[in-house]
């Protein structure tokens, strides 16, 4: 069975981090190009981070560059998120995307004093 | 950046009813567009890829078309399973990578 399962997700303080993971399983991992999407509760969806098969490509969104790191492990068939310095509205459900077919299901990100 | 625009923005129809979304993308984004399902609490689903080609196992009555700037997504015969909010996404100019506001689909 093709599946992404996320997690790594929690409650954090303002100015904390974060490590997302995304284990993948049922499809060659190390050919997909790997995305991380967000959506804030009862909003729409929000890319943050995409990263090639090799790793060679890297793009963030203006709102995390700087702060967020997207990595992956093609041997472990794992992508992860570091995220620092969080902020309020970096308050979502955050999912990780293979290709634009595969999809986790979320993980939870509350950032809340 | 390529802005996306939907419309509407919610639409209410009947069980059997042909409904039809807008996208539109505010530059030339070719057939780089993909159309996504998403049910409350569940992550997106793809249903449409390159504005036209039905995803594998997604029903024939999901069809979109369109290229360039201006895009339309259709449900031949509304069903009470497609009770969901739709987004389109376009991915020919990364980053960003960018989707619409979406449009939430009810059952009148």
């Amino acid at each position: 069975e093709v599946q992404l399962v996320e997690s790594g997700g929690g409650l954090v303080q303002p100015g904390g981090s974060l490590r997302l993971s995304c284990a993948a399983s049922g499809f060659t991992f190390s050919s997909y190009s790997m995305n991380w999407v967000r959506q804030a509760p009862g909003k729409g969806l929000e890319w943050v981070s995409y990263i090639s098969s090799s790793s060679s490509t890297i793009y963030y969104a203006d709102s995390v560059k700087g702060r967020f790191t997207i990595s992956r492990d093609n041997a472990k068939n794992s992508l992860y998120l570091q995220m620092n310095s969080l902020r309020d509205e970096d308050t979502a459900v955050y999912y990780c995307a293979g290709g634009f077919n595969v999809w986790g299901q979320g993980t939870t990100v509350t950032v809340s004093s | 950046d390529i802005q996306m625009t939907q419309s509407p923005s919610s639409l209410s129809a009947s069980v059997g009813d042909r409904v039809t979304i807008t996208c539109q993308a505010s530059q030339d984004i070719s057939n780089y567009l993909n159309w996504y399902q998403q049910k409350p609490g569940k992550a997106p689903k793809l249903l449409i890829y390159d504005a036209s080609n039905l995803e594998t196992g997604v029903p024939s009555r999901f069809s979109g078309s369109g290229s360039g700037t201006d895009f339309t997504f259709t449900i031949s015969s509304l069903q009470p399973e497609d009770i969901a909010t739709y987004y389109c996404q376009q991915y020919d100019n990364l980053p960003p990578l960018t989707f619409g506001p979406g449009t939430k689909v009810d059952i009148k």
